[in-house]
């Protein structure tokens, strides 16, 4: 199958500080990539919704200013977590759709943030 | 709202066994289920997906699950589990046309050897 590779895997990070992670498919173009956010033992959750060359939807209770994405080319997009909390620590998850709808999603290994 | 809700969290059971995890939907539409797995330290992958056809989907190893329209439900089964079939399997559903998946607690499955 396709992949998609995040980084970084983990990261700890000062109180106020940015994060950025990154969210590439390796092998196909992907016009949609797609952000979640999974809080232990529970599902994840859709943060937003990237298209290339486009501003990303944000879901309902997102704060877009405080979770930046970027979709600036067909393989990668960016999560940029801004002046971070402690309340932000969580496991970031990206995916990316191929163009053809397949209705497959491919899934990123995930990116753990701890905010000290 | 949409919503996925899968009722066992964590299931044990001993090689051999049967496995059948719950999976129910809240949306009154045309949907999509998938079933993912995620083995330990490794990446969601697509375990089985329907879209239209056969309520009956096969997936990879040997894993299949049931869409029952009536009763809102995907549950996945396989006859016989295998140690390494250790994992947290999540359900999702997204609508129809649509991209924007909607993904169930998880259920963590752990096959005694």
């Amino acid at each position: 199958g396709a992949v998609v590779s995040q980084h970084p895997s983990w990261v700890i990070c000062k109180s106020g500080t940015s994060v950025k992670i990154e969210c590439r498919s390796l092998d196909f173009q992907a016009t949609t990539m797609f952000w979640y956010r999974q809080f232990p033992k529970q599902s994840l959750m859709l943060m937003a919704t990237s298209n290339e060359g486009s501003k990303a939807t944000y879901e309902q209770g997102v704060e877009k200013d405080k979770f930046l994405i970027n979709h600036a080319s067909l393989t990668l997009s960016t999560l940029t977590v801004t002046s971070a909390h402690p309340e932000d620590s969580s496991f970031y998850i990206c995916s990316a759709r191929p163009g053809p709808d397949t209705g497959e999603l491919f899934f990123g290994e995930g990116s753990r943030l701890t905010v000290l | 709202a949409q919503s996925v809700s899968q009722h066992n969290h964590h299931v044990i059971l001993s090689e051999a066994a049967s496995l059948e995890l719950g999976c129910n939907y809240s949306y009154g539409g045309t949907v999509n289920l998938f079933w993912y797995v995620q083995y330990p330290g490794q990446h969601l992958q697509l375990l089985l997906k329907y879209f239209s056809g056969d309520p009956l989907v096969k997936g990879i190893k040997g894993f299949e699950a049931e869409f029952i329209k009536s009763k809102f439900s995907f549950n996945l089964r396989k006859p016989s589990v295998q140690w390494s079939d250790t994992a947290e399997y999540f359900c999702a559903v997204k609508n129809s046309g649509t991209y924007k998946y909607i993904f169930g607690t998880g259920t963590r499955l752990k096959v005694l050897a």
